[in-house]
C-alpha cells in the first residue's frame, strides 16, 4: 500500500463545477503539500499545510491530522485548471508523493 | 529573485553512458533535493543536500549520486545508464531543511536509447 493515496486518479468536469480531490496518508508527517503539474513538467506548489485550512483564490485546501486526510477543492473550475494535482507529505526530511489526479475541465 | 534553474532541459544519451545534471537553487536557499518522475513510478525522492552534505537518500542504486557545492548549486550524476533511467529529473530548493516548502525547477528530461 502506498504511503500517500489520492482519489480520484482521473477527473473530468465542466467549466464552473466544484471539484474535490482527496488525499490520505499513512505516515507521520510534518507537512502536507498540494502541487500542480502542467504538461511539460513544471511543478508549482499550491499549498503547504500542517493543520486546518488554507485558501488562495478559487483553491481551498484542508487537512484533518487525526484522520490523516486532506482535500483540495477548486471552486468555479476553469479549463486553465486542467493539470495533474499531486499530494505529497513531508516525513522526516523527504517528500513522498501520491500518484496524482489528472483533472480535465471542459469549456 | 530568479527561480530554480536546471540544465540541460533535454538530454538524449545511450545505454551505458553517464550523465550529469545541474541545478541552481533560488538565491539564499541552502537545501536542494532531487526527484525522478517516470510514468510507471511517479515522483520519487532521490536525495537531499544541505551545506554540501547529503542528508537523505532514497531507494536508488549507487549509480545515482550527487553533490552540492559551496554556492549551493547541486549536480546529480547517473553512471552506466539504463533504459529505465529515462525520466524527468526535478530538483527543488528550500531555504533550509526546516523549511518544508520546496520550490521546483523546470526539470531535465532525460531519454536513454
Amino acid at each position: 500500500k502506498n504511503e500517500v493515496e489520492q482519489s480520484p486518479q482521473n477527473l473530468t468536469a465542466q467549466e464552473g463545477e466544484f471539484i474535490t480531490i482527496n488525499c490520505s496518508y499513512s505516515v507521520g508527517i510534518s507537512a502536507l503539500h498540494w502541487l500542480q503539474q502542467h504538461p511539460g513538467g513544471g511543478i508549482v506548489s499550491l499549498f503547504m499545510l500542517s493543520s486546518g485550512k488554507k485558501k488562495h483564490g478559487r483553491l481551498i485546501a484542508t487537512i484533518n491530522i487525526q484522520e490523516k486526510h486532506s482535500s483540495l477543492h477548486i471552486t468555479a473550475s476553469h479549463p486553465r485548471d486542467s493539470a495533474v494535482y499531486i499530494c505529497a507529505v513531508t516525513s522526516g526530511s523527504r517528500l513522498t508523493f501520491g500518484e496524482g489526479t489528472q483533472l480535465t475541465v471542459n469549456p | 529573485k530568479a527561480g530554480v534553474t536546471q540544465t540541460p532541459r533535454y538530454l538524449i544519451k545511450t545505454r551505458g553512458q553517464q550523465v550529469t545534471l545541474s541545478c541552481s537553487p533560488i538565491s539564499g536557499h541552502r537545501s536542494v533535493s532531487w526527484y525522478q518522475q517516470t510514468p510507471g513510478q511517479g515522483l520519487q525522492f532521490l536525495f537531499e543536500y544541505f551545506s554540501e552534505t547529503q542528508r537523505n537518500k532514497g531507494n536508488f542504486p549507487g549509480r545515482f549520486s550527487g553533490r552540492q557545492f559551496s554556492n549551493s548549486r547541486s549536480e546529480m550524476n547517473v553512471s552506466t545508464l539504463e533504459l529505465g533511467d529515462s525520466a524527468l529529473y526535478l530538483c527543488a530548493s528550500s531555504p533550509s531543511t526546516r523549511d518544508y516548502e520546496q520550490y521546483f525547477g523546470p526539470g531535465t528530461r532525460l531519454t536513454v536509447t
